[in-house]
């Protein structure tokens, strides 16, 4: 299948500080991209979804202005967690679809663990 | 939107027994069906999946069934080995989205016992 890289793999940050992940679609092109967040032992939930070259449509709840997405090519989404803080800790995860007509196969990274102290 | 059950949240059986994972889903209109399995500090990876069209689908040890009337889709795995264990996660996904955004269930902690 399809490769779907994400980075970093773990990071720690310091309260107030902002971090960015990465998340690359290897071999394909991906016209979408989806971010999750997993809190131990819980199930992934959307936080938006990346659109090349527009905005990202945000799930309600989620602060645009706290997580910021971008989607500047066809391979490479990112999220920037911005002013971050002990809650914001958990495992983010990004997937992408290739884009093709009927094809909803989505491939995930191997996502990201945040740990903010 | 779209709603996903899944049950049961924790699964044990004997190593060569069998186990069934089970997910109702709330939008007529979904029409895709994966199922994923995540190991600890890892992304979930798909490991079967099923549209409308077909009422089962079957990759040597694992099999998908769909019931469209009662909305409703089951994974079964067979002759279950000790590597087997992980959290089975089911989705849906509806045209109504044009994103294919997937919905996820709550998770099903698989443990097979060698």
């Amino acid at each position: 299948g399809a490769v779907v890289s994400q980075h970093p793999s773990w990071v720690i940050c310091k309260s107030g500080t902002s971090v960015k992940i990465e998340c690359r679609s290897l071999d394909f092109q991906a016209t979408t991209m989806f971010w999750y967040r997993q809190f131990p032992k819980q199930s992934l939930m959307l936080m938006a979804t990346s659109n090349e070259g527009s905005k990202a449509t945000y799930e309600q709840g989620v602060e645009k202005d706290k997580f910021l997405i971008n989607h500047a090519s066809l391979t490479l989404s990112t999220l920037t967690v911005t002013s971050a803080h002990p809650e914001d800790s958990s495992f983010y995860i990004c997937s992408a679809h290739s884009g093709r007509i009927m094809n909803t196969e989505a491939f995930f990274g191997q996502g990201t663990r945040l740990t903010v102290v | 939107g779209e709603n996903v059950e899944q049950h049961p949240s924790t699964l044990s059986v004997q190593e060569g027994d069998s186990a069934v994972i089970k997910c109702t889903y709330s939008d007529s209109a979904s029409n895709y069906f994966p199922w994923y399995k995540q190991e600890l500090g890892k992304g979930p990876q798909l490991i079967i999946d099923i549209r409308s069209n077909v009422g089962e689908k079957k990759d040597q040890r694992i099999a998908v069934t769909l019931n469209k009337t009662a909305k409703h889709f089951s994974l079964h795995i067979t002759e279950t080995q000790p590597e087997d264990s992980a959290v089975y996660f089911c989705a849906a996904s509806s045209p109504r989205d044009s994103s294919y955004k997937l919905i996820f269930g709550s998770g099903t902690r698989l443990l097979v016992r060698p």
